[in-house]
């Protein structure tokens, strides 16, 4: 079945730690988007990518890295320059202008 | 202001009809979508509609576009407790390559 997968679906992080979330597609779909999302807010775009090797910041990118060396994977590094990185990140692809799908979630909480 | 707000909660009776409003201030916006989330989960694709259409119907769901207004809406026929979730509207804009701005979704309460 085509889809998209996130993993893992929890993720502690230590205060100092970089972590990096996944995310695969394999329904070659061109653009994947990382969102976060915290409690009572929609959601927020943190990097997105159109093309293999491309990827643009979105309105809350600090803190955070991307890479997009396949077109089936964007991985989300969340590094320790992210003062509050505690939240639900949420990844999507779409092709063309249409609709996006959403993976299941990653919930990353530091401890 | 928010790009697009909605209500935070919205509570109905089983079997009833739920309304979930929307507004949006962006007359670019080609596509509006909505989107229902359960809890700890990703967002599923309810259903869509272009700019250029007034409504859109698919089985149980309606959605109404007021253009003029920036309003959109998406009506729940019938509404069962499995309906419970967030809703999120959001909309995409021309020429933002293809990102989304989202609202701050509405809370479904199902009672039975």
């Amino acid at each position: 079945d085509g889809g998209i997968t996130q993993s893992p679906k929890y993720l502690f992080r230590k205060e100092g730690q970089n972590v990096t979330l996944s995310c695969e597609q394999n329904l070659n779909h061109d653009a994947m988007y990382w969102y976060r999302q915290d409690p009572g807010q929609g959601l927020r775009l943190i990097y997105y990518s159109q093309i293999v090797n491309d990827f643009q910041k979105g309105d809350i990118a600090e803190g955070y890295s991307v890479s997009r060396e396949k077109k089936e994977s964007f991985p989300l590094t969340v590094t320790s320059a992210q003062k509050n990185p505690t939240a639900f990140y949420l990844c999507a692809s779409s092709i063309g202008l249409k609709e996006a799908f959403f993976g299941q979630g990653t919930r990353l909480t530091v401890v | 202001g928010e790009d697009v707000e909605q209500s935070l909660f919205l509570s109905v009776r089983e079997g009833d009809s739920s309304v979930i409003n929307c507004t949006y201030t962006d007359s670019s916006s080609t596509y509006l979508y909505w989107y229902k989330q359960e809890p700890g989960a990703g967002l599923q694709l309810l259903t869509y509609i272009f700019s250029n259409m007034d409504m859109k119907q698919d089985q149980r769901l309606t959605v109404l576009l007021n253009k003029k207004d920036k309003h959109l809406s998406l009506r729940i026929a019938d509404t069962q407790t499995g309906d419970s979730a967030l809703y999120c509207c959001a909309e995409r804009r021309r020429g933002s390559q293809g990102n989304l701005i989202f609202g701050k979704g509405t809370k479904l309460s199902v009672k039975p």
